[in-house]
């Protein structure tokens, strides 16, 4: 069964903790990406990856930090520094990133910071 | 960069009413999609149509893209397609990114 897992669901944190959100698919896609939702808005991206070992920035990158060791895997660490993280997280993927590839989410990771 | 608008912002319509949806872009893309987010969050993929007509079912959509506009049509509306419908576009002039309008909220009354 092919798809896009995404875990914790429902996730609390901390003021001052640093906090990771799981991404793994299996459909073989080479570009993987997280975005971020607040309420009654669109999808923001915060990071993207077109292939292993490589990512860049989106567009609200600062307070978070990403890394893709491997095709499968494209965690998202949501750092202190981040000074509103209370949002709903998601994260997607595509056969490439450039050219016309449809995008694939998964079904989110709720963080809220107490 | 390009700016994507989606009218109306909410739409509240009564079982088995038909609707349309409107997705504004303002720079040519090349990847259109339509999602329906549901009341769990989770985004599903409704039409990848960058240009041309596709039908799904109830659903249809319509991209123009020498016009920069994508309609989305939902016939004999029913409660479950209550939720936030978005267009994502991506753009030739940045081809790793898509960016999404900020929805449509449908809410369909029994």
């Amino acid at each position: 069964d092919g798809g896009i897992t995404q875990s914790p669901k429902y996730l609390f944190r901390k003021e001052g903790q640093n906090v990771t959100l799981s991404c793994e698919q299996n459909l073989n896609h080479d570009a993987m990406y997280w975005y971020r939702q607040d309420p009654g808005q669109g999808l923001r991206l915060i990071y993207y990856s077109q292939i292993v070992n490589d990512f860049q920035k989106g567009d609200i990158a600062e307070g978070y930090s990403v890394s893709r060791e491997k095709k499968e895997s494209f965690p998202l660490t949501v750092t202190s520094a981040q000074k509103n993280p209370t949002a709903f997280y998601l994260c997607a993927s595509s056969m490439a990133s450039g050219g016309a590839y449809e995008q694939f989410f998964g079904p989110g990771t709720r963080l809220t910071v107490l | 960069g390009i700016q994507v608008e989606q009218s109306p912002p909410d739409l509240i319509l009564q079982e088995g009413a038909n609707s349309t949806l409107r997705c504004n872009f303002s720079d040519s893309v090349n990847n259109l999609q339509w999602f329906h987010q549901n009341p769990w969050g989770q985004l599903i993929n409704l039409f990848y149509i960058p240009s041309g007509t596709k039908q799904n079912g109830r659903l249809s959509a319509t991209t123009v893209a020498t016009e920069r506009y994508s309609l989305l049509y939902i016939s004999s509306s029913q409660t479950t397609d209550s939720g936030v419908y978005f267009c994502a576009v991506r753009p030739y002039s940045s081809a790793s990114k898509i960016i999404f309008g900020s929805g449509t909220r449908l809410s369909i009354r029994p």
